[in-house]
């Protein structure tokens, strides 16, 4: 069992869809959760962090982290066709080691 | 500023083959981190260098990888004898050293294709 599942989707929405992308982990020593966007043949992209548990929003974007049930999730309100992509989670013990990532969910957004 | 700047983009060689990718990190990012991604997952760490020392090489299947980062700028990942099994992304990534791992910024990758 890897220690960081997500959603595999693939997932199609229309334009204007409120998305919501998951992932589970059974290490509960992770302390830091990450979210990358990744377009199809470029490097991964952080779009957003978070230390413990709680929300982050930033514009159109909320992370949410629930510890106790070892869940977090990325909220894309108001999603565009520009948010077509493969959203990755990762996790980490520190805030300088190694992160674990998870093999990525391929959102498309129909106009 | 440009970003991480990785070549070549896409290299295709034969099995047994040696092969080399290059990594220019972002200017004053001490720490530089060489990742593989396969098909259909996310990537996974090889190596990590804080300037010239490797830091963190527990994942670098050391039997055919090694990496080099000289003068703690540019690095280089090299692989012999390639297999099939080496196909994929590799990715290199650069913080500042002291910054969280969780700011790395990402190069657009070398895809590797081993026939």
């Amino acid at each position: 069992q890897k220690e960081v599942e997500q959603d595999p989707g693939p997932l199609s929405v229309p334009e204007g869809a409120i998305v919501s992308l998951n992932c589970t982990y059974s290490n509960s020593a992770f302390q830091y959760f990450m979210w990358y966007r990744q377009y199809s043949r470029k490097g991964p992209e952080l779009l957003m962090y978070t230390y413990s548990s709680g929300n982050k929003e930033d514009g159109r974007f909320t992370a949410q982290v629930d510890k106790s049930s070892k869940y977090i999730s990325l909220f894309i309100r108001d999603s565009q066709p520009s948010d077509s992509a493969t959203y990755l989670c990762a996790m980490s013990y520190t805030n300088a080691g190694k992160s674990t990532f998870g093999d990525g969910t391929t959102l498309t957004v129909k106009p | 500023e440009a970003g991480v700047v990785q070549s070549p983009r896409y290299k295709i060689i034969e099995k047994k083959q040696p092969v080399a990718f290059w990594c220019n990190p972002i200017s004053g990012h001490n720490t530089l981190y060489w990742y593989r991604q396969n098909l259909g997952q996310g990537p996974e760490l090889l190596i990590r260098y804080e300037n010239e020392e490797a830091v963190d090489d527990s994942q670098l299947p050391k039997d055919r990888f090694s990496a080099e980062r000289l003068k703690g700028v540019d690095s280089t990942l090299k692989i012999q004898p390639a297999e099939l099994g080496d196909s994929a992304v590799y990715l290199c990534a650069s913080n500042s050293m002291g910054g969280p791992e969780t700011e790395a910024f990402f190069g657009q990758g070398t895809r590797l294709t081993v026939v």
